[in-house]
């Protein structure tokens, strides 16, 4: 079984600090993990995506995500936040292919970004 | 792009729904999405060149259509209260956990 624990349903930061999503991920094989994100009235975008290669992913606007296998996280991070950035997160860990294809979404993290 | 239609929907319980998306151009899978107010999407299925690739947990009387022409359907019978939703489609280009999906914008039903 699989499943996504996003660990804040809101995160507040202001304009121009450092943000962090908390992402955890149980997997019952090798996991690929994305991160989307979710304007108001707006369909998904991808962020990033960890597909077994480099274990930090670097995606757009800034945003990175480290994926640990240890501590089984796959936690998102920005330098410095934006405006822009308010919005719903989503981390995302899909497994097989075939009949056997699963993709499980966390149940997400609003964002709130303070001028 | 992804393109759904329609943009929202209102149906009253026990009727029939039918929502439309267009894949990116390309792309040979299409996957389905449930999201409720306040929650993540769920997966519902997924269809890869015309066949079922893979189910959440959703009841048979969800059910879904692909076609050659890169256009999908899913239709839901005897709605109920709870299928008051955001519905999404995504598109993709093989059908693999790690391949990349393209959303669309959603289709808003409202069942009452």
């Amino acid at each position: 079984a699989q499943s996504v624990t996003q660990l804040d349903s809101h995160v507040s930061v202001s304009e121009g600090t450092p943000v962090l999503l908390r992402c955890n991920y149980s997997s019952s094989y090798s996991p690929s993990l994305f991160w989307y994100v979710q304007h108001p009235n707006k369909g998904l975008q991808l962020l990033l995506k960890y597909t077994s290669a480099a274990t930090l992913v670097k995606g757009i606007n800034g945003f990175e995500a480290e994926f640990k296998k240890s501590e089984t996280s796959f936690h998102l991070t920005k330098p410095s936040a934006h405006m822009s950035d308010a919005a719903e997160y989503f981390c995302v860990v899909s497994t097989g292919g075939g009949s056997n294809y699963k993709l499980t979404f966390g149940k997400g993290t609003l964002l709130t970004v303070n001028p | 792009g992804v393109t759904q239609s329609p943009t929202h929907l209102i149906k009253t319980r026990g009727q029939q729904v039918t929502l439309r998306c267009s894949s990116q151009s390309g792309h040979n899978t299409v996957s389905w999405y449930q999201q409720a107010l306040g929650q993540g999407p769920q997966f519902i299925f997924q269809y890869y060149r015309e066949e079922e690739n893979g189910r959440g947990n959703f009841p048979p009387r969800f059910s879904g259509l692909q076609f050659p022409n890169d256009s999908s359907e899913l239709n839901v019978n005897a709605l109920e209260l709870d299928d008051s939703a955001l519905y999404l489609c995504a598109s993709s280009s093989i059908g693999q956990a790690q391949e990349t999906q393209y959303f669309g914008p959603g289709t808003r039903l409202l069942v009452l």
